[in-house]
């Protein structure tokens, strides 16, 4: 039972573009959710998050926006630079509960 | 800002032997330090919770006897591969929670490099 999921597996964006990542969830109970981005035999690394409280989060190149009623967020970079292809997972979480509940990721590809 | 490390970062090893995987918080305490397991083109999957002091909390489906946990200081987690097997070949992540998360209700963790587990 996949509670997180990401439907695109690639997405590739030209450089200077905007990225957008999906990401649904089914769980009503996930109150935050995080994005993580991936670059091969690393781990994960922390990009952004949003709690469900607010439907937007800004930081920098990075916009999450979150859509409680469509159980729908999605990650926007913009611009695109050739260091942001890697793989993003989007996590969700709630609140008392540490673990995270990661999707299936998305390899994005910025084209110099 | 935090760093997980992990150790090795690659091992080989026969079929039937036991490896074990060192997980360190580098900078800060970690109470909470989970490990995650991920397949080719599939997403991390949580194994266990590994609390400092106390017995790890398993995952449905993963064995306990098979993933070995300790958790003896504020700083170290260790994941031991009993009697590994070709199956048991995958990527081995480890993370911890921040130390001083953003926001309220955070669960922000931050992820070791991970090791790359290969059994002959």
């Amino acid at each position: 039972d996949q509670q997180v999921k990401q439907n695109s597996p690639s997405l590739s964006v030209q450089e200077g573009r905007i990225s957008i990542l999906n990401c649904d969830y089914t769980n009503s109970m996930f109150d935050y959710f995080l994005w993580y981005k991936k670059y091969p035999a690393e781990g994960p690394t922390f990009l952004i998050s949003i709690s469900s409280i607010k439907d937007k989060n800004e930081d920098g190149r990075f916009t999450v926006f979150l859509n409680k009623s469509a159980k729908h967020l999605s990650l926007h970079i913009v611009p695109s630079q050739p260091g942001d292809s890697a793989v993003y997972f989007c996590a969700a979480s709630n609140f008392g509960n540490e673990k995270l509940t990661f999707g299936t990721g998305t390899r994005l590809t910025i084209i110099p | 800002g935090a760093v997980v490390s992990q150790h090795p970062s690659r091992v080989i090893c026969k079929s039937g032997t036991s490896v074990k995987i060192e997980c360190r918080s580098l900078d800060f305490q970690a109470t909470t330090m989970f490990w995650y397991r991920q397949f080719p083109k599939k997403s991390l999957m949580l194994m266990a919770t590994s609390n400092e002091g106390s017995k790890a909390t398993y995952e449905q489906g993963v064995e306990k006897d098979k993933f070995l946990i300790n958790h003896a200081s504020l700083t170290l987690s260790t994941l031991t591969v009993t009697s590994a097997h070709p199956e048991d070949s995958s990527f081995y992540i480890c993370s911890a929670r921040a130390p001083n998360p953003r926001g309220q209700g955070a669960n922000e963790q931050f992820f070791g490099p991970g090791t790359r587990l290969t059994v002959l």
